[in-house]
């Protein structure tokens, strides 16, 4: 069955040290998301890519850093300059003017 | 920017009642998408319903439809005949399109209970 990826389900990241949270979708789409959110804050945009090898910025990008090598994967890196990481990470993907699918999430804490 | 509203925090129905959840957004822009999006407890986040701009029919999937209102930027979701799965939180979105990408919006979500 086509769909995303993500993993780890849970990750902690340690005082100074950077952290790699993975999505792989096989739905062949072009565009790919990843969002944070917080309780009471809904989603917000970190990064966003809608061709291999680029990607923008989206509202919340300090701290973070991204990649898209490969159609089918787009990892976030969540680095010791984000000072608040803790938090609920989902990845999406989509095509056209067609809905996002979204992965199943990566909840990262600090510990 | 585009901005997305949902001045509900919480919400409770009785179930196989009735409830209406309320959203709004800002834009300028005349070809836009609007969707609503329901997060279980498991934070799966599932598409309730997609609702085209330009079409000036309301959305409907089975229990669920919308209240689509284009001059007042209103976008509201009528669940009718509430079950108890349906107890979720419950997010708006807009999805504005253009051909070098799309991007979407969320508001800050709606949190529903249903009680027995």
């Amino acid at each position: 069955d086509g769909g995303i990826t993500q993993s780890p389900k849970y990750l902690f990241r340690k005082e100074g040290q950077n952290v790699t949270l993975s999505c792989e979708q096989n739905l062949n789409h072009d565009a790919m998301y990843w969002y944070r959110q917080d309780p009471g804050q809904g989603l917000r945009l970190i990064y966003y890519s809608q061709i291999v090898n680029d990607f923008q910025k989206g509202d919340i990008a300090e701290g973070y850093s991204v990649s898209r090598e490969k159609k089918e994967s787009f990892p976030l890196t969540v680095t010791s300059a984000q000072k608040n990481p803790t938090a609920f990470y989902l990845c999406a993907s989509s095509e056209g003017t067609e809905k996002l699918f979204f992965g199943s999430g990566t909840q990262l804490s600090v510990l | 920017a585009q901005t997305v509203t949902q001045s509900q925090p919480e919400m409770s129905v009785q179930e196989a009642e009735t409830v209406t959840l309320s959203c709004t957004y800002d834009t300028s822009e005349n070809n836009y998408y609007l969707f609503w999006y329901k997060q279980p407890p498991s934070r799966q986040m599932i598409l309730v319903i997609r609702q085209e701009a330009y079409k000036q029919q309301n959305a409907t999937e089975n229990r669920f439809s919308v209240n689509f209102q284009k001059a007042a930027k209103s976008f509201s979701l009528k669940i009718s005949d509430s079950q108890l799965g349906d107890t979720a939180m419950y997010f708006c979105a807009f999805m504005s399109y253009r051909g070098t990408g799309n991007q979407f919006y969320f508001g800050t979500g709606t949190s529903l209970t249903v009680i027995p």
